[in-house]
């Protein structure tokens, strides 16, 4: 129930195109799902997050689209340019209620946006 | 912009000695945690820090490893007898409980 899965593993790009990641949850007490991009060496850094009382949120080419109902949630980056190319990792999380916060990442999406 | 700094970036041990990883939190984040991940896999949680004691473990963070902040700036794990399957990346990552945790740049460990 910990889990989150994420689809798919990789994902080749043209420039200018659109991509999209999904992943699905089966905690519904999960309250914050952040997206994290990593470059090969580096460390997840965060790209854009969101809590489940809105259905989508968008920021700048990135945005997240949320399904409460289905436990499902998006990543999708339009316009996609070749400095994208890196590994993209959901994860959630129980922000509230004296928890934590331990993220619980997906497997993860090794982006490659070609020229 | 604040950030998370990792210490050493590569360590290199043989099967069976102790290693510690240092962390330099961020400076007003009070809760703490260590990940993992193992070359091409997912990032796993070990363990978060909280108040200076332990406030959640993963079944991966058994008695070989240990957390402490010993002088109230750094944040270190221990590994007192490293497996060559403890060979990983290893972040650390701070949390003000308001704003996102803060990932640092890891350390890479070889255990030969």
């Amino acid at each position: 129930q910990q889990q989150v899965k994420q689809s798919p593993q990789s994902l080749i790009v043209q420039k200018g195109g659109i991509s999209i990641i999904n992943c699905a949850y089966e905690n519904t007490a999960f309250d914050y799902f952040p997206w994290y991009q990593q470059f090969p060496g580096k460390g997840p850094a965060l790209l854009i997050a969101i809590r489940p009382d809105v259905s989508e949120k968008k920021e700048g080419r990135f945005t997240i689209s949320f399904n409460k109902s289905a436990k499902q949630f998006s990543l999708h980056i339009m316009d996609s340019q070749p400095g994208d190319s890196a590994t993209y990792f959901c994860a959630a999380s129980i922000n509230y209620g004296g928890a934590t916060n331990k993220l619980i990442f997906g497997t993860g999406t090794l982006l490659a946006v070609q020229p | 912009e604040p950030e998370v700094t990792q210490t050493p970036s590569h360590q290199v041990t043989q099967m069976g000695q102790e290693v510690i990883l240092r962390c330099v939190p961020i400076s007003n984040h009070l809760y703490f945690y260590w990940y993992r991940q193992i070359l091409g896999q997912k990032v796993e949680f070990l363990v978060s820090f909280y108040n200076n004691e332990i406030s959640e473990k993963s079944e991966i963070f058994d008695d070989q490893f240990s957390v402490e902040r010993p002088d109230g700036s750094n944040f270190t794990l221990k590994i007192r007898s490293t497996k060559l399957e403890d060979s990983a990346m290893y972040f650390c990552a701070t949390w003000d409980r308001v704003n996102e945790q803060f990932f640092g740049p890891g350390t890479r460990l070889t255990v030969l």
